[in-house]
């Protein structure tokens, strides 16, 4: 099974801060990796799918990139709203596999 | 807009069927692939299957052997039963929609099941 590990497990930043998460997969996946952000209590929400496809709705301060075995999520200015919990998915295989996640906090 | 909402007993006993319906309102159950994920007290997400909407299944190898999906498109369900549960199964249960592209565009808002004598 393919393996999804994010890094850091843990960020804090300030608002207005530039945010990078990495997510490596451990074979190569395409570009079939989502991005969810999640807020203690709430349903995750789909931000990026296609690995930098943006969902509907979505703030354009978010972005993803990547193909293969490394993708990034971006979000350029962190703003209050942001600070939560963001897990990547790969869907390349018949497993929809989550990374364990990473937990953006207020520096 | 589409909406998905969890139902099903809040407290489960060891050993026995955890059994969960997710509701689809506000479209059709039809033409679209549907999972369930989990997510322990402080855990991250675990996937744990998807149907399609004709009934064709696909379950995560870790939990295969005690999973099976069931859908109803006249009732514009879908269902889980997960059977010899244990304290480990407690979680908050999710149903959720995969867009064109297969990512999880419509989540339930979740249900806590608690496995408990």
């Amino acid at each position: 099974d393919i393996q999804m590990t994010q890094s850091p497990s843990t960020l804090s930043a300030s608002v207005g801060d530039r945010v990078t998460i990495t997510c490596r997969a451990s074979q190569s996946i395409s570009s079939w990796l989502a991005w969810y952000q999640q807020k203690t209590g709430k349903a995750p929400k789909l931000l990026i799918y296609k690995a930098s496809s943006l969902e509907s709705g979505v703030p354009s301060r978010f972005s993803g990139s990547g193909s293969g075995t490394e993708f990034t999520l971006t979000i350029s200015s962190l703003q209050p709203d942001d600070f939560a919990t963001y897990y990547c998915q790969q869907y390349s295989t018949y497993s929809r596999i989550f990374g364990q996640g990473t937990k953006v906090e207020i520096k | 807009q589409v909406q998905l909402q969890e139902s099903g007993p809040g407290l489960v006993k060891p050993s026995e069927t955890l059994s969960l319906k997710c509701t689809v309102s506000g479209g059709s159950i039809s033409g679209y692939y549907w999972s369930w994920i989990r997510q322990p007290p402080g855990k991250g997400l675990e996937w744990i299957g998807y149907i399609y909407y004709s009934g064709s299944t696909n379950y995560n190898p870790s939990l295969k052997s005690r999973v099976t999906m069931s859908v109803d498109t006249s009732k514009n369900q879908f269902s889980l039963r997960l059977r010899s549960v244990t304290a480990a199964d407690t979680a908050v249960y999710y149903c959720a929609r995969h867009n064109f592209s297969g990512a999880f565009d419509i989540w339930g808002l979740g249900t806590m099941v608690t496995v408990s004598a």
